[in-house]
């Protein structure tokens, strides 16, 4: 079964700094998507970054980045220059396999940013 | 282009009453799924459905928990005889008919169920 463990509960940034998100998965499917999302106090569920398992090339979205680590089944995302409104839960996720349809979600981590 | 609506975003039930929570997905997408999150844990997947079919309930609880997508209308997550353990937030997400696995599910807003 494939699982998305996230270790840190909760990190703390200075604002402008940088900050990253660590994420491990499992999985014994070759083919598989990654994603990032982040989860403001609203509980809106909002799509951050993705990354396609065959593509070696880390995504880039403006101030997000990722450092996909296949063969160690690492995920981890970057937030450059945080800002306040970065400050939320981010959850990893994985999709991918036979079921393409069911997405595996991590614990999350609670973002803070300080002024 | 209306997002996916969830409704009620917030519910209050006591034990032994129903729940019945709806979600009406992104104009076009024929694909919902039901999310569950309990208090600081990630979104455990429930069930999938395309339009009046169930394609995979293997998270759904095996009592108490139904859910349809009819032909016409909202998908509707039911609880049925409600305990205090069911008290989460439950997500709907949507995508289009032709989803694959990259695309992104889009989710709604959530319906906080509380049990008292």
């Amino acid at each position: 079964a494939q699982t998305v463990t996230q270790s840190q509960p909760e990190m703390s940034v200075q604002e402008a700094e940088t900050v990253t998100l660590s994420c491990t998965y499992d999985t014994s499917e070759s083919d598989y998507y990654l994603f990032w999302y982040k989860q403001p106090p609203s509980r809106q569920m909002i799509l951050v970054i993705r990354q396609e398992a065959y593509k070696q090339q880390n995504a880039t979205e403006n101030r997000f980045s990722v450092n996909f680590q296949k063969a160690a089944k690492s995920f981890s995302l970057k937030i450059s220059d945080s800002q306040l409104g970065d400050a939320a839960m981010y959850f990893c996720a994985y999709k991918g396999g036979n079921n393409f349809n069911k997405f595996y979600f991590g614990s999350g981590t609670k973002l803070n940013v300080k002024p | 282009n209306a997002g996916v609506m969830q409704n009620p975003r917030h519910l209050v039930r006591r034990r032994g009453q129903e729940a019945r929570l709806r979600c009406s997905p992104m104009k076009g997408h024929s694909h919902v799924y039901w999310y569950r999150q309990l208090p600081e844990e990630g979104l455990k997947f429930m069930v999938y459905l395309q339009k009046e079919n169930i394609i995979d309930e293997s998270g759904m609880p095996k009592e108490r928990f139904s859910a349809e997508f009819p032909k016409e209308g909202p998908s509707i997550l039911r609880i049925q005889q409600v305990v205090r353990g069911d008290s989460a937030a439950y997500f709907c997400a949507s995508s289009p008919p032709k989803a694959g696995t990259s695309t992104e599910a889009f989710f709604g807003q959530g319906t906080r169920l509380t049990v008292v």
